[in-house]
């Protein structure tokens, strides 16, 4: 069966320290991989989505990027946190065609003080 | 556009049912989703409806789907206070990137003993 996985589960940065995220999914091949953020108001914002090694498309203008050196892999990253990075961050995967479900990790709680 | 509408809250007593609404702007949606998130989890996927039904029933779960309004409600049949959650409307559309997902903001389901 397919597991996704995050790292860390909590995260307490100072503003201006960098930022690695990551997450990865087992039991699946060539996953498309997503990367969220849910802050106060609870919507959910796509940041970044991948639908391949290498290669990252991101929805939003920001200090944050995105990597994906493995398959199975996908790394949230900033050179300098701002205040306003702070939230739920969820990392989601789906595969092929049709229905589109995603399926999500346990989450990221970043707070930049 | 790819605007999905939620209302934010919905209290209901633990035995009643329960009515989540949603409503979408996009005609060319392919499936429709409800996605539960418990505090400090992730989201998990309850169940979804292709656009072309008006009807899915999976257990206390029932969507009905009104593509003439676009508007999408959840019923939980027997609400438990385990039920208590943010459920999330999303909907993907017909030639969008693909496994793009539209979210709504989340209704706050509080179920009282």
């Amino acid at each position: 069966s397919q597991t996704i996985h995050q790292w860390p589960a909590t995260l307490v940065q100072p503003v201006g320290s960098p930022l690695s995220l990551e997450c990865t999914v087992e039991g699946t091949s060539n996953p498309n991989l997503y990367w969220y953020r849910q802050a106060a108001g609870r919507g959910l914002q796509l940041l970044f989505y991948s639908v391949g090694i290498g290669q990252i498309s991101s929805e939003v203008p920001q200090n944050l990027s995105a990597s994906r050196p493995q398959d199975r892999q996908f790394i949230l990253s900033s050179k300098k946190l701002l205040l306003s990075d702070s939230g739920f961050y969820l990392c989601a995967w789906s595969i092929g065609q049709g229905i589109y479900e995603q399926y999500f990790g346990p989450g990221t709680r970043l707070t930049v003080t | 556009g790819e605007d999905v509408e939620q209302s934010l809250f919905l209290s209901v007593r633990e035995g009643d049912s329960s009515v989540i609404n949603c409503t979408y702007t996009d005609s060319s949606s392919t499936y429709l989703y409800w996605y539960k998130q418990e505090p400090g989890a992730g989201l998990q996927l309850l169940t979804y409806i292709f656009s072309n039904m008006d009807m899915k029933q999976d257990q206390r779960l029932t969507v009905l789907l009104n593509k003439k309004d676009k508007h999408l409600s959840l019923r939980i049949a027997d609400t438990q206070t385990g039920d208590s959650a943010i459920y999330f409307c999303a909907e993907s559309i017909r030639g969008s990137t693909l496994g793009r997902l539209y979210f709504g903001r989340g209704t706050q389901l509080t179920v009282w003993p």
